[in-house]
């Protein structure tokens, strides 16, 4: 069953604690992106990957980290630096990184710091 | 930061009354996209413009492309309940520098229908 799998879908972290995120496709897509939505907001980007070993900053990268080792995994680090970290984290990613194609969502994680 | 600007940022409307939020670019766009996000769930792709005027309709929804290829609207006709939801434009807006790759949202029309 092809898809984009983003986990855990809930996330409790403590307040300066860093927190990683995943994100699994198995649709072969080359690109793959991370975004911030905050409650009634839309959609923030924070980095993407348009192929393997390279990424690049979106619109709200400070205290965020990804990495892109292989093709189906683009996971997110929150770090302490984050001065606002409680938010609904979406996953997305698509065939084709020259911009042309839709993307394919992942259900989110939601990450709470407390 | 983007440079595009969806409105209204919300909209209530009785079943059966039409709908419309559009979405406008400060500079020139190769496409657009619109996705649909329901309440508690993620965003869904909806259509892809990319011809300058482009009109294009799915059932009861109605997307167009503006002739600058600037600006791009979804309207839909006698929304239902089920048309609940935040819409999003798409594509590749840019501050500035490469948009290479890049898919950045609107900010989203989130639409009530009361039944």
């Amino acid at each position: 069953d092809g898809g984009i799998t983003q986990s855990p879908k809930y996330l409790f972290r403590k307040e300066g604690q860093n927190v990683t995120l995943s994100c699994e496709q198995n649709l072969n897509h080359d690109a793959m992106y991370w975004y911030r939505q905050d409650p009634g907001q839309g959609l923030r980007l924070i980095y993407y990957s348009q192929i393997v070993n390279d990424f690049q900053k979106g619109d709200i990268a400070e205290g965020y980290s990804v990495s892109r080792e292989k093709k189906e995994s683009f996971p997110l680090t929150v770090t302490s630096a984050q001065k606002n970290p409680t938010a609904f984290y979406l996953c997305a990613s698509r065939t084709d990184r020259a911009a042309n194609t839709e993307a394919f969502f992942g259900q989110g994680t939601r990450l709470t710091v407390v | 930061g983007q440079q595009v600007m969806q409105i209204p940022q919300y909209q209530h409307v009785q079943e059966g009354e039409d709908f419309t939020t559009y979405c406008n670019s400060s500079t020139t766009l190769s496409n657009i996209q619109w996705y649909k996000q329901r309440p508690g769930g993620h965003p869904v792709f909806l259509i892809q413009l990319v011809k300058s005027g482009e009109v294009k309709k799915q059932k009861r929804l109605t997307f167009q492309f503006g002739e600058a290829k600037k600006n791009s609207s979804l309207h839909i006709t006698a929304t239902q309940t089920t048309d609940v939801g935040t819409y999003f434009c798409a594509g590749p807006f840019s501050a500035g520098g490469t948009s290479y790759g890049k898919l950045t949202f609107g900010q989203g029309t989130i639409l009530t229908v009361h039944p």
